[in-house]
């Protein structure tokens, strides 16, 4: 059964670096989201991306967050300068077009110090 | 706003008892509603889902729920626990405004043999 797939598992790093996060969705959904789990907290949603453009985002992902879709598999969530409170779990998911559940990858991990 | 409640923090159970998890929603007009489970360093795993019709939803691993319009409630349940329904489960509604997940906090289930 296809997965979505993440990159890395775990990510560490210093405070004010910039990061990238990776995913593959499954190979013929056309919608992809990332969310984040703060230790301890709900999931919540960050952005939705369809044919080649944010089509949703929450107040959570501003100037900071950014999306991207550089070849026909990958999608990445970028941070340019991480802070402290970035420190969550991140998962993406991929939906079909016809289809209303999402599937959710492993996530990463990011831990910023 | 919409949003999703999940009242119990943890739910314990007797293997081969029958188990519930709780969910309720506030969402404007019909709702769409999921559950989705989550076990240790893994991603969230989709279980069923509410769109239209049927009020009993059957999904994997032998878990249904029960979609109740004038309590609003979305129960989760399964006739007969199994340690390794041991997790983290999670209600949610689909965004009336996109097709963003709104979670509730989580319930863990455990299942003592």
């Amino acid at each position: 059964e296809p997965e979505v797939t993440q990159t890395p598992s775990h990510q560490v790093t210093q405070m004010g670096q910039e990061v990238i996060l990776r995913c593959v969705p499954i190979s013929n959904h056309l919608y992809f989201y990332w969310y984040r789990q703060i230790l301890g907290q709900k999931v919540e949603f960050l952005v939705s991306f369809y044919n080649n453009e944010i089509s949703e985002k929450s107040e959570i992902f501003d100037d900071q967050f950014s999306v991207e879709r550089p070849d026909g598999s990958n999608f990445t969530l970028k941070i340019r300068s991480t802070k402290l409170e970035d420190s969550a779990m991140y998962f993406c998911a991929s939906r079909r077009d016809s289809l209303y559940e999402q599937y959710f990858g492993p996530g990463t991990r990011l831990t910023v110090t | 706003a919409q949003s999703v409640a999940q009242p119990e923090d943890q739910v314990n159970v007797a293997e081969g008892n029958p188990l519930t998890v709780k969910c309720t929603y506030s969402v404007s007009g019909n709702p769409y509603l999921f559950w989705y489970v989550q076990y240790p360093n893994r991603g969230l795993q989709f279980l069923l889902k509410y769109i239209t019709g049927d009020n009993l939803v059957k999904g994997s691993y032998g878990f249904e729920a029960e979609f109740n319009k004038s309590q609003t409630s979305f129960h989760l349940k399964k006739p007969s626990a199994l340690v390794s329904d041991s997790a983290l489960y999670f209600c949610a509604v689909r965004d009336q405004a996109g097709t963003a997940l709104i979670f509730g906090k989580g319930t863990t289930l455990s299942v003592s043999s």
